[in-house]
């Protein structure tokens, strides 16, 4: 079937930049989601891709998709300690959604 | 962003009991909903599509029976895990696509903790 990869955690120091890659598999894929979910919470999206769009930027965060390498990461600059959440890329073709295991991030004082 | 509550976020059942979840769209009419499973370390598991007077669609290995999902009206979808077992213990999260949003874009509940003793 298809995949949807993102490593399980990374660490990063408050105020550097935390970068979340995914890798997916669907090149039909539409459009492309960054979700986060805080202990106990639902998912909340970040923001979202169009896939025909190579790069989003909305304040702190930016998102970069390579089509041809079924990349996509998302940047967040001069990262808190209100960002450690586990965060989730999606993809979706018609009605099917597909999601990544999820990134827990981790930022240190 | 369009809201969707989940009732109740957490809940502790015996085994064999029924549990009832409930899933809102508290600012927008749904006409499909989705319920998901949250496995730990792992990603969200789609169970089914909720259609608003129609039956449920559920994905492949998902028991209906054990699983019934009800979208009585546009703005209530509710999940009841029947005959609940210790391994139905996890965290279910619906979610809501709001008319006029981007296509594809969902809006999720809070998710409800199911425990199952």
């Amino acid at each position: 079937g298809e995949d949807v990869e993102q490593s399980l955690f990374l660490s990063v120091r408050e105020g550097d930049s935390s970068v979340i890659n995914c890798t997916y598999t669907d090149s039909s894929s539409t459009y492309l989601y960054w979700y986060k979910q805080e202990p106990g919470a639902g998912l909340q999206l970040l923001t979202y891709i169009f896939s025909n769009m190579d790069m989003k930027q909305d304040q702190r965060l930016t998102v970069l998709l390579n089509k041809k390498d079924k990349h996509l990461s998302l940047r967040i600059a001069d990262t808190q300690t209100g960002d450690s959440a586990i965060y989730f890329c999606a993809e979706i073709n018609n009605n099917d959604m597909r999601f990544g295991a999820g990134t827990r991030l981790t930022v240190k004082p | 962003g369009a809201v969707v509550s989940q009732h109740p976020s957490r809940v502790i059942c015996k085994s064999g009991t029924s549990v009832k979840i409930e899933c809102r769209s508290l600012d927008f009419q749904a006409t499909t909903m989705f319920w998901y499973r949250q496995f730990p370390k792992k990603s969200l598991m789609l169970m089914a599509t909720s259609n608003e007077g129609s039956k449920a669609t559920y994905e492949q290995g998902v028991e209906k029976d054990k699983f019934l999902i009800n979208h009585a009206s546009l703005t209530l979808s509710t999940l009841t895990v029947t005959s609940a077992h210790p391994e139905d213990s996890s965290f279910y999260i619906c979610s809501a696509r709001a008319p006029g949003e981007a296509a594809g874009e969902l809006f999720f509940g809070e998710g409800s903790r199911l425990t199952v003793l």
